[in-house]
């Protein structure tokens, strides 16, 4: 069956600019996140659904980050005003269950964010 | 606050050289620890989940074991389709419970 999907697969932005980004879970499956991964690095949480609420965001770095999931299926990242340090990749990452323990999150491609 | 550190950072073998990468971690409650490979610009493929120290699970040429401390990734005459970035994570009981907390990863390159 399909896998997570992103897009776009690759964003090229002038700092300032505001950025939306997309993800697609597998289909049916309750929990969604998303992680920031920097070059070299591991990726790092920034936020995670469950259906539709968003119910920690603990890992956004800023107010410029914002994240929906409005009917529980497809989810928006949205960085505003974007810096040079917001450049990395953003991974999103699903889940079947609600359950926490030992079931894994399913990965998409990633979206590759450069901001000039 | 849970910390997972991987080493080597960088491991190059040769074509049917085993060896072992390491995972250590602190956390406060382990709820469970994922072996996942990341090949370059795509996603972490997800490849096992351990939860009680001394389990063990296998795939192909890859086995992963777990302590209450650290977990190994053994790799068994690995081929270079085999190379790869290992990426291992934990997952807490309390806080944050839903999220992975990663490692930087070991970079594995084999060669003929």
């Amino acid at each position: 069956g399909a896998g997570v999907s992103q897009s776009p697969r690759y964003k090229v932005a002038k700092r300032g600019q505001d950025v939306a980004l997309r993800c697609d879970p597998i289909s049916g499956h309750v929990s969604l996140f998303w992680y920031q991964q920097a070059l070299g690095q591991g990726p790092e949480f920034l936020t995670y659904f469950q259906n539709e609420a968003q119910l920690d965001k603990s890992g956004l770095p800023s107010d410029r980050f914002f994240a929906e999931r409005p009917e529980g299926s497809v989810s928006t990242l949205k960085i505003q005003r974007t810096q040079q340090e917001d450049s990395a990749v953003y991974l999103c990452a699903s889940r079947h269950t609600a359950e926490q323990g030992q079931v894994p999150q399913y990965f998409g491609p990633g979206t590759r964010l450069l901001v000039l | 606050e849970d910390q997972v550190t991987q080493s080597p950072e960088a491991l190059r073998l040769q074509e049917g050289e085993s060896s072992s990468l390491n995972c250590s971690y602190t956390v406060s409650g382990l709820r469970g620890l994922f072996w996942y490979r990341q090949d370059p610009g795509k996603g972490p493929e997800f490849l096992f989940t351990l939860y009680s120290a001394g389990e063990e699970k296998e795939k192909e040429r890859l086995k992963a074991t777990l302590t209450k401390k650290e977990s190994f990734l053994h790799i068994t005459a690995p081929k270079p389709e085999d190379s790869a970035t290992y990426l291992c994570a934990v997952q807490a009981i309390t806080g944050g419970g839903n999220k992975l907390t990663f490692g930087t990863g070991t970079q594995l390159k084999v060669e003929l």
